[in-house]
C-alpha cells in the first residue's frame, strides 16, 4: 500500500543552523501539509502547501520556515535558524485528488524527530 | 477558532471490553473528522474520516459518530484487544482541504 515517507528519521543541530526535512507524499496526491507535534503536546498545523504555492499557513509557520517541491516527488520543509522550541516531531501528510473532487482524507508519514542542541 | 478536547487524557480496560472514546469541537460549522492512532514515537495511521453530511462510518472493529450540533464525536472500539493499545487522536477539518485541529489524544491500554 502507498505510503508517505520521511526523512530523516531523527535529526539532532545546533541552534541556529538550517535544517531541511524532507517528505516524499503518496503518488498522485496533490496537497501536501506539514504539522508538528512538540513533546507532550498536541499536532499543530504549519502550512499546507497546493499547486506550487503555499495555500494556508499557521502564526507558528513565520520567516524562518519554508517549504518547496523541488521535483515531482519530494516536499521540503526548510528551517532557516533552528531554536531551541523548534524541537518537536515533524509529520508530512499528504492527501489527493479523485476524480475532480478532493478525497478528504490526510495520510501522514512517521515523522522525524528534530532536537535543536 | 476551532478547539478540539478529548477526555480522558488516559483508559485503561481489560481486554475483551469495548472501548467509547470522546471528542468534543466547539465550532460545529466542521466540515470533517478524521480519527487517528498513533503508537509511541510513530507518525499517525488514519483510522475513519467521517464527513459532516453523515453520521457515523464503520471499519470493522471500529465505528465513529458525529453529532455537528452537540459538538461530539465518538469512536467505539468493539472487543478490545491488547494490540488496540495505543493513543487516539481525532482532528476536526474546517473545509474541504483545510487544516486539521487536533485534540490532545486518549491513551489506551487494553491489558491481556
Amino acid at each position: 500500500e502507498p505510503e508517505v515517507t520521511q526523512t530523516p528519521s531523527h535529526q539532532v543541530t545546533q541552534m541556529g543552523q538550517e535544517v531541511i526535512l524532507r517528505c516524499v507524499p503518496i503518488s498522485n496526491h496533490l496537497y501536501f501539509y506539514w504539522y508538528r507535534q512538540i513533546l507532550g503536546q498536541k499536532v499543530e498545523f504549519l502550512v499546507s502547501f497546493y499547486n506550487n504555492e503555499i495555500s494556508e499557513k499557521s502564526e507558528i509557520f513565520d520567516d524562518q520556515f519554508s517549504v518547496e517541491r523541488p521535483d515531482g516527488s519530494n516536499f521540503t520543509l526548510k528551517i532557516r535558524s533552528t531554536k531551541l522550541e523548534d524541537s518537536a516531531m515533524y509529520f508530512c501528510a499528504s492527501r489527493e485528488r479523485l476524480a475532480g473532487r478532493l478525497s478528504d482524507t490526510q495520510y501522514f508519514g512517521p515523522g522525524t524527530r528534530l532536537t535543536v542542541l | 477558532k476551532q478547539e478540539v478536547t478529548q477526555i480522558p487524557a488516559a483508559l485503561s480496560v481489560p481486554e475483551g471490553e469495548n472501548l467509547v472514546l470522546n471528542c468534543s469541537f466547539t465550532d460545529s460549522a466542521i466540515y470533517n473528522l478524521q480519527w487517528f492512532r498513533q503508537d509511541p514515537g510513530k507518525g499517525l495511521t488514519s483510522l475513519l474520516l467521517i464527513q459532516s453530511s453523515q453520521r457515523e462510518q464503520t471499519s470493522g472493529r471500529l465505528n465513529a459518530s458525529l453529532d455537528k450540533s452537540s459538538g461530539r464525536s465518538t469512536l467505539y472500539i468493539a472487543a478490545s484487544q491488547p494490540g488496540d493499545s495505543a493513543t487516539y487522536l481525532c482532528a476536526g477539518g474546517k473545509a474541504a482541504g483545510n487544516k486539521l485541529t487536533f485534540g490532545g489524544g486518549t491513551r489506551v491500554l487494553v491489558k491481556p
